[in-house]
């Protein structure tokens, strides 16, 4: 157990679809992240939150839109996805002080399939 | 462009060898650099190298970064089955929230 939860674990839905994917730190961080990993890709960047700011919006597009309510909670909102979009989707936490990211502790991950 | 390449993308070892597993990197104000270990699904955090030269030690696991010549490795020694998954490595920036990462190398240990 990381300390960083996700739910769902796995998740089917159709393009016309609206769902929302949930993270959860108890690791008193500050700053979390979102990240999607597709097969035989590096992991991407997509959002970066610090104290309930968005500091970093990878070029996603706006069929994913987060939502940070306070440095526990993140949210992924997904609507009108697309195929390619199938992913696993990984949540992570870190302390960050200033400008300074120190290492991230990830959650479990959402297996999502858009069919 | 930044760049985090690992190498190899893959290997298969069987139990007992030493597997070395290379990181190197081309970026803009860097930080430190990171490596995972992922299994099923979530990495699990390994080691963070800030300075060159500098041995970190894990149990059988060892990291070291080299700040002029631009790379890291992972020593894993008298491989077990259980130390089978991908590794990931990755960089951090100075005033920068970014975290780039390598695509992996998948360690298969047989027994």
């Amino acid at each position: 157990e990381t300390g960083v939860t996700q739910t769902p674990r796995h998740l089917v839905m159709g393009m016309t679809n609206k769902k929302s994917l949930k993270c959860e730190q108890h690791l008193g961080h500050n700053a979390m992240y979102w990240y999607k990993q597709s097969a035989k890709k590096p992991l991407e960047l997509m959002f970066v939150y610090n104290f309930k700011e968005q500091t970093e919006n990878n070029s996603v597009p706006s069929r994913f839109s987060p939502e940070c309510p306070n440095s526990s909670h993140l949210f992924l909102h997904l609507h009108t996805l697309q195929p390619e979009d199938s992913a696993l989707y990984l949540c992570a936490s870190s302390q960050a002080s200033g400008a300074t990211l120190y290492e991230q502790y990830f959650g479990p991950g959402t297996r999502l399939t858009v069919t | 462009e930044d760049k985090v390449v690992q190498s190899p993308l893959s290997l298969v070892v069987h139990e007992g060898d030493t597997v070395t597993l290379n990181c190197s990197y081309e970026v803009t104000n860097f930080r430190s650099l990171l490596w995972y270990k992922q299994e099923k699904k979530a990495p699990t955090f390994l080691f963070m190298l800030t300075s060159s030269g500098i041995e970190k030690k894990s149990g059988r696991l060892s990291s070291i970064l080299d700040k002029k010549e631009l790379f890291s490795i992972l020593n894993i020694t008298a491989t077990q089955t259980g130390d089978s998954a991908i590794y990931l490595c990755a960089v951090t920036y100075t005033n920068d929230y970014k975290l780039s990462f390598g695509a992996g190398t998948t360690v298969t240990v047989r027994a």
